[in-house]
């Protein structure tokens, strides 16, 4: 257990809806990912957030979303969903960014499908 | 852009055995970071070994270590006395420095042990 939480763990939706993916990282970790893997993309990185702050931005569609909360829990929002959006979303958590080790802690994962 | 590499889809190895995964990245910078992660059939990722660009000597984690080839660009990861609970997905990844810490990964590399 990597001590990163993720809720729901598997999500079934329909075309054009939207959806709301939840990450509660390690107790003192500060920094929060989320990366999707998906079998024509990989594992990719969507969006980083620090201490509440937007750090980073990947290949985020406009479509996505998200948000660090005061109490540093993560929700990552998908709308106007698409077939192709059906994927495995990942939180990870690490404790600061740093150059070094700072391993990134992944959550258990969320499986959307997308019908 | 930096880049990961794994030339291996799939890889069979005799339990016991060692195995090597292969690791090419491309980056113009000179402080990065490697790190390998697994991810079995359930669907998490485990975080098992890191490298440092200016790490002289090739990390070692119990029956992991990576053969650290900074001239050659390669990160390659050896499994010593394979066991059947190392079959899973292994994924070569390197870190984004200086503004960011976030993983960029490869395709991966399907590891089987077999008896």
């Amino acid at each position: 257990d990597s001590g990163v939480t993720q809720t729901p763990k598997h999500l079934i939706t329909a075309t054009g809806q939207r959806v709301t993916l939840r990450c509660s990282p390690r107790s003192g970790d500060l920094s929060v990912y989320w990366y999707q893997q998906s079998l024509d993309q990989g594992l990719q990185f969507l969006i980083q957030y620090y201490n509440g702050e937007e750090r980073a931005k990947g290949n985020i569609l406009e479509r996505f979303s998200a948000q660090q909360f005061p109490d540093l829990h993560s929700e990552l929002n998908l709308s106007s969903l698409e077939l192709g959006d059906s994927a495995l979303y990942f939180c990870a958590s690490s404790v600061v960014v740093s150059y070094s080790c700072n391993e990134q802690f992944f959550g258990p994962g969320t499986r959307l499908t997308v019908l | 852009a930096q880049k990961i590499t794994q030339t291996q889809p799939g890889m069979f190895v005799q339990e016991k055995e060692a195995v090597t995964l292969d690791c090419t990245y491309d980056t113009s910078d000179q402080s990065y970071g490697l790190f390998w992660y697994k991810q079995p059939s359930s669907g998490e990722m485990i975080f098992l070994i890191y490298q440092g660009s200016y790490d002289e000597q090739n990390a070692t984690e119990g029956r992991y270590s990576l053969n650290f080839q900074k001239a050659r660009k390669s990160a390659n990861l050896v499994i010593s006395a394979s066991q059947l609970g190392d079959s899973a997905m292994y994924f070569c990844a390197m870190r984004e420095w200086p503004n960011t810490d976030k993983l960029i990964f490869g395709t991966g590399t399907r590891l089987q042990v077999f008896p």
